[in-house]
């Protein structure tokens, strides 16, 4: 079965400190992708970033970084120096890596509170 | 521009009054489905389609109904609205599925159903 976990449903930290948010899925597909979603207080999702399962290279873009582990089926966000706008809820997702995977399997959300 | 447009974004309805959310992409993607988010829930596939003409149930279908006539358009109908559909709803649609494709999706519809 797919599934994936955020076991933090709120987070709420003071503005300019590090925070990860973590994601940790199941699968036994070999080739899968995995996402992240920021869903601001307007309500849509705006896409942050894709990652296959052959490339376990962490990325880093601007204050925002993700850490993939395959051994601990890990996908983990974090963002340095947090800032008020990074207030969202921010999705983990799951995508099966053949022809006809029907869906995108998402995680319950991380609420996250920057506090000024 | 690519898009996912979903119209309305806001809609109170009463129950049993049939409705449609409707979906547009302008990417000639193959692969399009609706999402229901709810709190704690995160979002859940309601239906998806691989192509015109090829619809399937997701995991949460029921009181829901779909077409793909068009490649373009995606609309989800509600036949009978009962309050329990009261949620947010996104539209999403990407190139094929089974890939790394960027998934789009709409800015969702927010529908109340008193």
């Amino acid at each position: 079965a797919q599934k994936v976990t955020q076991a933090q449903t709120e987070i709420s930290v003071v503005e300019k400190e590090d925070v990860t948010l973590d994601c940790v899925y199941e699968t036994r597909d070999t080739t899968y992708y995995l996402f992240w979603y920021k869903q601001p207080p307007s309500g849509e999702l705006v896409f942050l970033i894709r990652r296959n399962s052959f490339d376990e290279q962490n990325e880093i873009s601007g204050r925002y970084s993700w850490n993939f582990q395959k051994s601990t089926s890990s996908f983990n966000f974090t963002i340095t120096a947090s800032q008020v706008v990074d207030s969202a809820v921010y999705f983990c997702a799951l995508r099966r890596g053949y022809s006809s995977a029907s869906k995108i399997i998402f995680g319950s959300g991380t609420r996250l509170s920057i506090r000024p | 521009e690519a898009q996912v447009t979903q119209n309305p974004r806001y809609l109170i309805t009463v129950t049993g009054k049939k409705l449609t959310v409707t979906c547009s992409q302008n990417m000639n993607h193959e692969y399009m489905s609706w999402y229901r988010q709810d709190p704690g829930l995160g979002l859940r596939q309601i239906y998806y389609s691989m192509n015109v003409e090829v619809t399937d149930k997701g995991d949460v279908p029921e009181g829901y109904k779909v077409s793909r006539k068009e490649k373009r358009n995606f609309p989800l109908i509600l036949e009978s609205p009962s309050p329990n559909q009261t949620s947010l709803y996104f539209c999403a649609s990407s190139l094929s599925p089974g890939s790394g494709n960027t998934i789009y999706f709409g800015e969702g519809s927010w529908l109340t159903v008193v």
